[in-house]
């Protein structure tokens, strides 16, 4: 099992430029997530997707679209990418134990710079 | 002011100590709590989860979780010097239980 697969590791844009980042699982689970992480800052919840379909906003949408293309995949794409949106970008994916806890398994992150 | 919070350290505790590490959290809805730890460079892994008041223990980690005062903590029993890593505290909110917000992280450092 590769668990979260995200695609690329690193990438560097020019301001402007567009970019999909893309995420897969294959551990059958339903919700899966984009956070970016920057420094000081811990994980923000861009958007997150709790089934097939379905998407919704996070903390920090803004410049940012999803889309879930399957139960495996959720897309996440830079229309015209600004240095502000350097980062590095974590996917993940959750299954809901008895409890109703959401349990995240992480891809191993995207390391995006936007000059 | 986030809705999670934690302090972000740098928290220094000598080998051997326990570290205590603390989250509070603004939606009184929210059911499940969460501790994660990250190592620098790596992804966020789970330590343990909780849902009860109270304490849940496994092996060195206990996480301690009182709903009244909005309040969750971790606390790591005999710290290893592979115990320092950043561990961040994360919360669903607005009852959703998939839509789970992160607190900053507490960067923890044990004194070898």
């Amino acid at each position: 099992n590769a668990g979260v697969t995200q695609t690329p590791k690193f990438q560097v844009l020019k301001t402007g430029q567009s970019m999909t980042l893309q995420c897969a699982q294959d551990m059958n689970h339903n919700s899966m997530y984009w956070y970016r992480q920057d420094p000081g800052m811990g994980l923000r919840l861009i958007y997150y997707s709790a089934s097939e379909g379905t998407t919704d906003k996070g903390e920090v949408p803004n410049g940012y679209n999803v889309s879930r293309l399957n139960k495996r995949e959720f897309s996440l794409r830079l229309e015209s990418a600004a240095p502000s949106q350097t980062s590095v970008y974590f996917c993940a994916s959750s299954e809901a134990w008895g409890s109703g806890a959401n349990v995240l398994t992480f891809g191993a992150g995207s390391r995006l710079t936007v000059l | 002011q986030k809705e999670v919070e934690q302090n972000s350290g740098p928290l220094s505790v000598p080998e051997g100590a326990i570290a205590s590490l603390n989250c509070t959290y603004s939606d009184r809805g929210s059911q499940s709590f969460f501790w994660y730890r990250q190592y620098s460079g790596k992804s966020p892994e789970l330590i343990m989860f909780i849902y009860s008041n109270g304490d849940k223990e496994d092996g060195r980690f206990t996480a301690q979780l009182n709903k009244a005062s909005q309040y969750v903590s971790l606390l790591i029993r005999d710290s290893q010097p592979s115990d320092s890593a950043t561990y961040l505290c994360a919360v669903p909110l607005e009852n959703r239980d998939d839509k789970i917000i992160f607190g900053k992280g507490t960067r923890l450092h044990i004194l070898p």
